[in-house]
């Protein structure tokens, strides 16, 4: 079975500084990725997502992750945090086209003036 | 496009009542998704479909039922209403082919005293 893992519930970091959010992964097969975020009292938004091909994946917001399979990771960064980045980021994997999501539990990121 | 919409945003139940959470998708997808968000603990699963008539569990469906009687519309119903359903519930869809990104709604945050 599938199942995602978010390390960290919680990440601090100052504007300006690097974010990472760790996120791993099972999957018996190749795994389609993906890093939704959720701002306060909102629905989720998809930041972006690996499918085939190119594992450094560029996504909206100057977010990045990168698929590495040898150690079932696809950890989210991004070079300077902003304060309009404070959100809860959520990883998911679907084993194919037609499986369904299964969420990490999320990682609230705060951003410090 | 509207997208995916919910209704209603906000709702405080009774223990014992029954409610209707409605979703509707303009895009006209075949796979839709209803998921329930608890603190700490990502989104899970409780019905989906993949087109009319053809509905599915997923990971915590008791307490609910579904149904899927045209491509829009995929409404969540709650029987007899517990604490435990205390939740913010996500409705979701995507389209049929190798695009797996899922398109979700804005929530409905349900209080259940």
């Amino acid at each position: 079975a599938q199942s995602v893992t978010q390390l960290g519930s919680h990440v601090s970091v100052s504007e300006g500084a690097l974010v990472l959010l760790r996120c791993n992964y099972s999957s018996s097969v190749p795994p389609y990725l993906f890093w939704y975020v959720q701002y306060p009292n909102q629905g989720l938004q998809l930041l972006l997502k690996y499918t085939t091909g190119a594992t450094l994946v560029k996504g909206i917001n100057g977010f990045e992750a990168e698929f590495k399979k040898s150690e079932t990771s696809f950890h989210l960064t991004k070079p300077s945090a902003h304060m309009s980045d404070a959100a809860e980021y959520f990883c998911a994997v679907t084993p194919n086209q037609g499986g369904k999501l299964i969420f990490g539990q999320g990682t609230e990121l705060s951003v410090k003036p | 496009n509207a997208g995916v919409t919910q209704t209603p945003k906000f709702r405080i139940l009774k223990i014992g009542q029954s409610m209707t959470l409605q979703c509707t998708q303009d895009m006209n997808h075949n796979y839709m998704y209803w998921y329930r968000q608890d603190p700490g603990m990502g989104l899970k699963l409780i019905y989906y479909s993949v087109g009319a008539g053809i509905t599915d569990k997923g990971e915590v469906p008791n307490g609910y039922n579904v149904s899927r009687s045209t491509t829009e519309d995929f409404p969540l119903r709650l029987e007899l209403a517990a604490p435990s359903q205390t939740s913010v519930y996500f409705c979701a869809s995507r389209t049929v082919g190798t695009d797996p990104e899922q398109y979700f709604g804005p929530g409905t945050r349900l209080t259940v005293t």
